[in-house]
């Protein structure tokens, strides 16, 4: 049990596109979902915190109307890079909560390359 | 904000030899998770740990948790090549309204034969 997947694992897109990236509980309703970013040889950082139905939460210096989170059920969440450049190539990952249990469980994650 | 302080940050050893990696954090939290992480791929997760004073061991992995001394420590014991990985301690902790992990930088763990 408690499975996450995440949809694509892997995409590569040209600079000022946009890429929606999904991340689902398979098993299991998660009211909250997190996002990560992983750069190369780096730890994860926390990019955001989805609540269903409600607005996401983002961490200091990340851009909410670059990537834009949608949680609109209690297993899908996604995360959208809008124009994506360069620098936004990165191993996305995502976590989600099981109900009342304070644990995540990650997704195996998505690497984007902007081209 | 919890600043979390892993090390050391790359490992070299032989197999069979013992280690530890030791995980420090900055402010007062519930519990502790311990992951691995191979290249190229998520993580996995190893160890959660709740309460002062507990140990969780699983294979040549033992992991424990001093809350007083915001402490927590994953003691190698006769690596072998399989547990190369990079290893990262996770203190949990509410922000806001939300249950959060702050990651440390991660241990690079490389077993050589």
């Amino acid at each position: 049990g408690a499975v996450v997947s995440q949809h694509p694992s892997w995409v590569i897109c040209k600079s000022g596109t946009s890429v929606k990236i999904e991340c689902r509980s398979l098993d299991f309703q998660a009211t909250t979902m997190f996002w990560y970013r992983q750069f190369p040889k780096q730890s994860l950082m926390l990019m955001a915190t989805s609540n269903e139905g409600s607005k996401a939460t983002y961490e200091q210096g990340v851009e909410k109307d670059k990537f834009l989170i949608n949680h609109a059920s209690l297993t899908l969440s996604t995360l959208t890079v809008t124009s994506a450049h360069p620098e936004d190539s990165s191993f996305y990952i995502c976590s989600a909560d099981l109900l009342g249990l304070e644990t995540q469980y990650f997704g195996p994650g998505t690497r984007l390359l902007v081209l | 904000e919890l600043k979390v302080e892993q090390n050391p940050l790359f490992l070299s050893m032989q197999e069979g030899k013992n280690y530890t990696i030791y995980c420090n954090y900055s402010t007062t939290s519930d519990r502790l998770y311990w992951y691995r992480q191979d290249p190229g791929k998520s993580l996995e997760s190893l160890f959660v740990l709740l309460s002062n004073g507990a140990v969780k061991q699983e294979g040549r992995l033992m992991a424990s948790l001093d809350t007083k001394a915001r402490l927590s420590t994953l003691h190698i014991t006769a690596a072998v090549h399989d547990l190369s990985a990079t290893y990262f301690c996770a203190p949990g902790g509410y922000g806001g309204s939300n249950y959060k992990l702050t990651f440390g930088k991660g241990t690079l763990l490389t077993v050589n034969p």
